[in-house]
């Protein structure tokens, strides 16, 4: 059965650094997003990515993050100076563009920031 | 803003028992309902839907209705096992659109153990 996989599964980082997580979505999949999930609290949604744009950001997605998909295959989130409160479980999902309330989600990468 | 609340957890039952994970949400408008699950080490993973008022949503034994008239979508189960120890989150999303993306709103989770 296809799946979303995220790589790493966990990463430390030293406050101010750039981190970029990396996901792969399943592959007849065209709408991608990210979600995250501070210890303790509700996951939140991030940014939703269609045809190389973001479709839809929340006020949490301001300037220091971004989202690519450098290839065929991989769909990243970048952080370009990391803060202490962006440490959090990142959770990629992917969907079909005709069925966007059906999403599948990766397994989440743990940041770490310290 | 649309929201979801879900109950406290852990909630722990032995096996064999009833499951009742209640959520109630806020929303304008007329959303889609969801209920994921989260084994250890997993990601989220769809357990059941519901796309408009009185829906009942199913999947593996898991049962939930949608009650626009309380905004509730409660989880329920008869007779829970072991293997559904996990966690459980109550979402929300509005049907896509052209100028819908169909995010998912979450309630923050509610973690089952069901011990033998």
């Amino acid at each position: 059965e296809p799946e979303v996989t995220q790589t790493p599964s966990h990463q430390v980082t030293q406050m101010g650094q750039e981190v970029i997580l990396r996901c792969v979505p399943i592959s007849n999949h065209l709408y991608f997003y990210w979600y995250r999930q501070i210890l303790g609290q509700k996951v939140e949604f991030l940014v939703s990515f269609y045809n190389n744009e973001i479709s839809e950001k929340s006020e949490i997605f301001d300037d220091q993050f971004s989202v690519e998909r450098p290839d065929g295959s991989n769909f990243t989130l970048k952080i370009r100076s990391t803060k202490l409160e962006d440490s959090a479980m990142y959770f990629c999902a992917s969907s079909e563009v005709g069925a966007r309330d059906e999403q599948f989600f990766g397994p989440g990468t743990r940041l770490t920031v310290l | 803003g649309d929201s979801v609340t879900q109950m406290e957890g852990p909630v722990t039952l032995s096996e064999e028992a009833f499951l009742t994970i209640n959520c109630t949400y806020t929303a304008t408008g007329y959303p889609s309902l969801f209920w994921y699950v989260q084994y250890p080490g997993e990601g989220l993973q769809l357990l059941l839907k519901a796309t408009k008022a009185d829906d009942k949503g199913s999947n593996k034994g898991f049962e939930a209705t949608y009650r626009k008239e309380t905004t509730s979508f409660h989880l329920e189960k008869g007779s829970v096992q072991v293997s559904d120890s996990a966690v459980y989150f109550c979402a929300l999303s509005f049907l896509p659109g052209s100028s819908n993306t169909g995010k998912l709103i979450f309630g923050q989770g509610t973690t089952l153990q069901v011990k033998p």
